[in-house]
């Protein structure tokens, strides 16, 4: 299996901020098969960035994912409210698809 | 609009067996793959196990393979996951999710809002 590792594990920060959250593979992911998924208390995840930099739907201007190979990248440029949750990396390359830990962003 | 309802969810004791269901509505669900992911309590988001659009190809997580079932009814539009043989490490909120193509290996585009499953004595 790909063993996805996020961090840090909690990010706290201010509304305004910017925000980067890291996940590591310990092998390479191939083709950039790498998403991103937001998730509030009590709801969904929610998809943001798939193929690692390209924004889902809906999924506002100010996230933003790079990266390829093993190191990967989702940026939010400018926090709002809303933006505070747990954010997940996903690889969907192989026929064990993995989900890194999480990283929570927090109100500082 | 897309909408994926789980059901089937509950409590159980250890050892016992659960089928839950997954309602697609909104999009073609023949054209696509499906899969089965779940979270524990405060923990994070676990793969369990997919199907393709046909249902001739399945996959399953270490975790559950030869206990968990998935399966898929295109006349009912209808996902299955057979959960047999339940350890109380299953207890778990059971989401089922939609691949954005017709193959398995697309990320997850749309998702259910979960099924429960508390396995306890």
């Amino acid at each position: 299996d790909i063993v996805l590792t996020q961090s840090p594990g909690t990010l706290s920060l201010s509304p305004g901020e910017r925000a980067t959250l890291s996940c590591r593979a310990r092998q390479s992911v191939s083709s950039s098969y790498l998403a991103w998924y937001q998730q509030k208390p009590g709801q969904a995840p929610r998809l943001l960035i798939y193929g690692a930099s390209s924004r889902a739907t809906g999924t506002p201007v100010r996230f933003s994912g790079s990266g390829s190979g093993t190191d990967f990248t989702l940026t939010i440029s400018r926090l709002e409210p809303e933006d505070f949750a747990v954010y997940y990396c996903q690889q969907y390359g192989s026929s064990r698809w993995t989900f890194g830990q999480g990283t929570k962003v927090e109100i500082k | 609009q897309v909408q994926l309802v789980e059901s089937g969810g509950g409590v159980v004791q250890p050892g016992r067996s659960l089928r839950l269901s997954c309602a697609a509505s909104g999009f073609t669900f023949s054209s696509y793959g499906m899969h089965w992911v779940r979270q524990a309590p405060g923990k994070g988001l676990e793969w369990v196990a997919g199907v393709s659009y046909d249902g001739s190809n399945k996959y399953y997580a270490d975790s559950v393979k030869g206990r968990f079932t998935i399966s898929r009814d295109n006349s009912k539009n209808t996902l299955y996951l057979q959960v047999n043989s339940l350890r109380t490490e299953d207890t778990a909120v059971y989401y089922c999710a939609k691949a954005a193509g017709v193959q398995l290996f697309y990320y997850f585009d749309y998702w259910g809002q979960g099924t429960l499953v508390t396995v306890s004595s």
